[in-house]
């Protein structure tokens, strides 16, 4: 069974503080995709990333990067000179190809980590 | 806009009643999901539709049945509600070439009293 782990409940920081937020997955699949998204106050779920399992290559998106380590089965997000809008929920999600290949399987999330970002 | 559309948005129930909750997506996507949110639990899986006239449990499916009309409509129904069904359910739908993946609806808050 698939597993995910974001083993920081809450994390509280000053404003341009950088901030890393931990993933670590599950899984006996050789193909996945890993996942971040972010929840902000208003509820929606708005997707950061998508990362396949044979690209280890860390990514960088502004203020934002990601850490892909298949070898500790990390995927960890870091946040550069936070802002305060950078408050939310972050969850890592985890998933395998569904069969057929037309579309994802299940997705996986984590407990999810609630970052407060303080002016 | 294309995307995944949830109604309702918000819903109080008494204990007993029954609802269906209504999702369609206009993005010819295979596959939708219904997911339920409860603090610190993150997303859990309650069904899934990998194809049109297919569904399967996933992780919490107790109390819940779910039913694939179509290729865009999966709608997901409470027969006898309970409190514990308070929560906040997100729809989804995913294409595997699609730059994002999963497309979410904005989300259902039911209460249930």
């Amino acid at each position: 069974a698939q597993k995910v782990t974001q083993a920081q409940t809450e994390i509280s920081v000053v404003e341009k503080e950088d901030v890393t937020l931990d993933c670590v997955y599950e899984t006996r699949d050789t193909t996945y995709y890993l996942f971040w998204y972010k929840q902000p106050p208003s509820g929606e779920l708005v997707f950061l990333i998508r990362r396949n399992s044979f690209d280890e290559q860390n990514e960088i998106s502004g203020r934002y990067s990601w850490n892909f380590q298949k070898s500790t089965s990390s995927f960890n997000f870091t946040i550069t000179a936070s802002q305060v809008v950078d408050s939310a929920v972050y969850f890592c999600a985890l998933s395998d190809p569904n069969a057929g290949g037309t579309s994802y399987g299940k997705l996986t999330f984590g407990q999810g980590t609630i970052l407060t970002v303080h002016p | 806009n294309a995307g995944v559309t949830q109604t309702p948005k918000f819903q109080v129930l008494k204990t007993g009643q029954s609802m269906t909750l209504q999702c369609a997506q206009d993005m010819n996507h295979n596959s939708m999901y219904w997911y339920r949110q409860d603090p610190g639990m993150g997303l859990r899986l309650i069904y899934y539709s990998a194809s049109e006239g297919t569904t399967d449990k996933g992780e919490v499916p107790n109390g819940y049945n779910v039913s694939r009309l179509n290729k865009r409509e999966f709608s997901l129904r409470l027969e006898s509600a309970a409190p514990s069904q308070t929560s906040v359910y997100f729809c989804a739908s995913s294409f595997l070439q699609g730059s994002e993946g999963y497309t979410f609806g904005s989300g259902t808050r039911l209460t249930v009293v």
